[in-house]
């Protein structure tokens, strides 16, 4: 059973508008996550990550908001550009309880439209 | 920067080949991990490594063992290559503080 669920396969947006990406999760021990942006061919690429002790984190363009009670992350892409335009995966992992692996997402493909 | 490389990008190879796909690191990163990535699915995890000759089974193992004499190499070895291991597959190195997974460019292996 997958421990970290992305529900939308697909998500399409206007250039300059908000874009996003939603993630869940089953493991009350994930205390670290992460999103990374794939584009076709290439592997992924980290793009953000966020600790269990906050409940945001922002670099630029890119916040990822957290709410454990709900287990839940959410990706915000503002404004979003054609060149954003990729599958990003969420993943997961247990830090704090000894790290062994990332579980990843299964992926949402983002295309942003000129 | 890290950097992570696999020795082919496109592979094309026949059912019942044997099959190896190599990775290497080299930011001497103990971790290292082997996943594939099909539409719908994301990305599954193969196997992975603490430690030069440990090797741990991920959530999909079955058709597929690896190889880690060195540090730096991982390889996956697909022992007799099926057509439903048509994929992409991506190694994966994480950092002495677990907080970030670099990954290769991929292999994108077609078996016919």
């Amino acid at each position: 059973d997958q421990q970290v669920k992305q529900n939308s396969p697909s998500l399409s947006v206007q250039e300059g508008r908000i874009s996003i990406l939603n993630c869940d999760y089953t493991n009350s021990m994930f205390d670290y996550f992460l999103w990374y942006k794939k584009y076709p061919a290439e592997g992924p690429t980290f793009l953000i990550s966020i600790s269990s002790i906050k409940d945001k984190n922002e670099d630029g363009r890119f916040t990822v908001f957290l709410n454990k009670s709900a287990k839940h992350l959410s990706l915000h892409i503002v404004p979003s550009q054609p060149g954003d335009s990729a599958v990003y995966f969420c993943a997961a992992s247990a830090i704090g309880f000894g790290f062994n692996k990332f579980y990843f997402g299964s992926g949402t493909k983002l295309n942003v439209k000129p | 920067d890290v950097k992570v490389t696999q020795s082919s990008r496109y592979l094309v190879k026949r059912t019942g080949e044997k099959v190896f796909l190599e990775c290497v690191q080299d930011m001497d990163h103990e971790n290292m991990f082997w996943y594939r990535q099909d539409p719908g699915l994301g990305l599954r995890l193969i196997y992975f490594s603490y430690d030069v000759k440990m090797k741990e089974k991920g959530d999909i193992p079955e058709g597929y063992s690896v190889s880690r004499e060195k540090k730096e190499r991982f390889s996956l070895i697909l022992e007799s290559a099926s057509t439903n291991q048509t994929s992409m597959y991506l190694c994966a190195t994480v950092d002495s503080r677990n907080t970030e997974a670099f990954f290769g460019q991929g292999t994108r292996l077609t078996v016919v």
